[in-house]
């Protein structure tokens, strides 16, 4: 299995853009989590789907922020507006009834 | 109530020495203990768990101690590495009502360890 896929790697951006990150997970496993680490504010969980349903969004900052499941192989985190304070490493991880997370390799976003 | 502190921030540690990092949990609903570790430009992996059933769980060099009445839990490297040099995460979470999956993770702050040669 290819583990936890994230793409892209890297985003550079310009305030004021849209800005989409996207996961698949691992194959057969039902939970999938999207996380935000920064050096400040550490590692926070923002939105995790069951069976691709969003079960807690209390992590999400802002209306900005949206993400969406729309199968059980696909996964976006979608922020528009884009602003400097969301430059972060956004990490993606999906586990098997929600015991072990296997995280994916991350997006590094910069917002000029 | 859903915090977990994690401390010291940071340790550096003499190759061969044991390395120890403290966690701290507040709700008692808490029942799932991992440590994950990341390296630079990695994402975190699962190191080792424990369930509050038992007070310890050894696995190779790294070790976890579980005081249930305190609260509070512990990572214990032996014979520490400069390989081991990352960042170490605790974390807690709960299992569902019927007890068939855990889903919400609680994170430490995270601890940055270096181990010199």
């Amino acid at each position: 299995d290819a583990g936890v896929i994230q793409s892209p790697r890297h985003e550079v951006t310009e305030m004021g853009q849209e800005v989409t990150l996207r996961c698949k997970p691992i194959s057969g496993h039902d939970y999938l989590f999207w996380y935000r680490q920064t050096m400040m504010r550490g590692l926070e969980l923002l939105i995790y789907f069951n069976n691709n349903v969003p079960i807690d969004d209390s992590g999400m900052p802002e209306d900005r922020f949206s993400a969406k499941m729309p199968n059980a192989s696909f996964s976006t985190l979608k922020i528009q507006p884009s602003e400097p304070r969301d430059s972060a490493v956004y990490f993606c991880a999906s586990s098997l009834r929600g015991n072990e997370q296997f995280f994916g390799p991350g997006t590094r976003l910069t917002v000029l | 109530q859903q915090q977990v502190k994690q401390s010291p921030q940071s340790l550096i540690v003499q190759k061969g020495g044991i390395s120890i990092i403290n966690c701290a949990y507040e709700n008692t609903a808490f029942d799932y203990f991992p440590w994950y570790q990341q390296f630079p430009g990695k994402g975190p992996a699962l190191l080792i768990a424990i369930r509050p059933d038992v007070s310890e769980k050894k696995e190779g060099r790294f070790t976890i101690s579980f005081n249930k009445s305190a609260k509070q839990f512990s990572l214990h490297i032996m014979d520490s590495q400069p390989g081991d040099s990352a960042t170490y995460f605790c974390a807690a979470s709960s299992a569902n009502a019927g007890g068939t999956s855990y889903g919400k993770l609680t994170f430490g702050q995270g601890t940055i360890l270096t181990v010199h040669p």
